[in-house]
């Protein structure tokens, strides 16, 4: 089956700094990625669309410029959160869609002290 | 617009019995429905989807879901609960059709020896 790879799988970063996070579809071409958020013990929030080689489609409330999305091949796409403050911290997924069917990474956890 | 209800936060059995877990979904068409499952500290793994074939969807380590439109339900059920099966599970629908997934707000299912 298809394979949705993240890295870093947890990271802790001081407040005031930026922090990138890779999405990788292993097997497979994906010219749309997404990516989400999940709180602790709630559900997932899609941030934003990530289409290759154009801009990225945030969801109303997720500040683009705080959350910078590049999608720069068939295989890549990056979640930098940027100036990176406490209430960042989350579980971040992405997922890469083949057909029908989304494969999820697994996750990122960023806490920012 | 597309969105799911799962009826219960928290569902427990003993091992051995039946597992339901419950989601009515409302759409203007008809959907795509999935249901996803996280381990603590695991990625998203897909259990089954429902894309207008067969009503009654089998998916992996035993669970099916039925698509019952006339109650716009699409119940997850188990015969039999195994101790591996305590998780937290979502009830899915796309947003449109291949786009980013609106996800249930999760029940956690818990299962005793």
């Amino acid at each position: 089956g298809a394979v949705v790879s993240q890295h870093p799988s947890r990271v802790i970063c001081k407040s005031g700094t930026s922090v990138k996070i890779e999405c990788r579809s292993l097997d497979f071409q994906a010219t749309t990625m997404f990516w989400y958020r999940q709180f602790p013990k709630k559900s997932l929030m899609l941030m934003a669309t990530s289409n290759e080689g154009s801009k990225a489609t945030y969801e109303q409330g997720v500040e683009k410029d705080k959350f910078l999305i590049n999608h720069a091949s068939l295989t890549l796409s990056t979640l930098t959160v940027t100036s990176a403050h406490p209430e960042d911290s989350s579980f971040y997924i992405c997922s890469a869609r083949e057909g029908r069917t989304q494969y999820f990474g697994p996750g990122t956890r960023l806490l920012v002290l | 617009a597309q969105s799911v209800t799962q009826l219960d936060s928290h569902v427990s059995v003993s091992e051995g019995t039946p597992v339901l877990l419950r989601c009515n979904y409302s759409s203007s068409y008809s959907p795509s429905l999935f249901w996803y499952v996280q381990h603590p500290n695991k990625g998203l793994q897909l259990l089954l989807k429902y894309t207008s074939a067969a009503t009654l969807v089998k998916g992996i380590n035993g669970f099916e879901a039925e698509f019952k439109k006339s109650e716009t339900s699409f119940h997850l059920t188990k015969p039999s609960a195994h101790m591996s099966d305590a998780a937290e599970y979502f009830c899915v629908v796309p947003y449109q059709a291949g786009t980013a997934l609106i996800f249930g707000k999760g029940t956690t299912l818990s299962v005793s020896s």
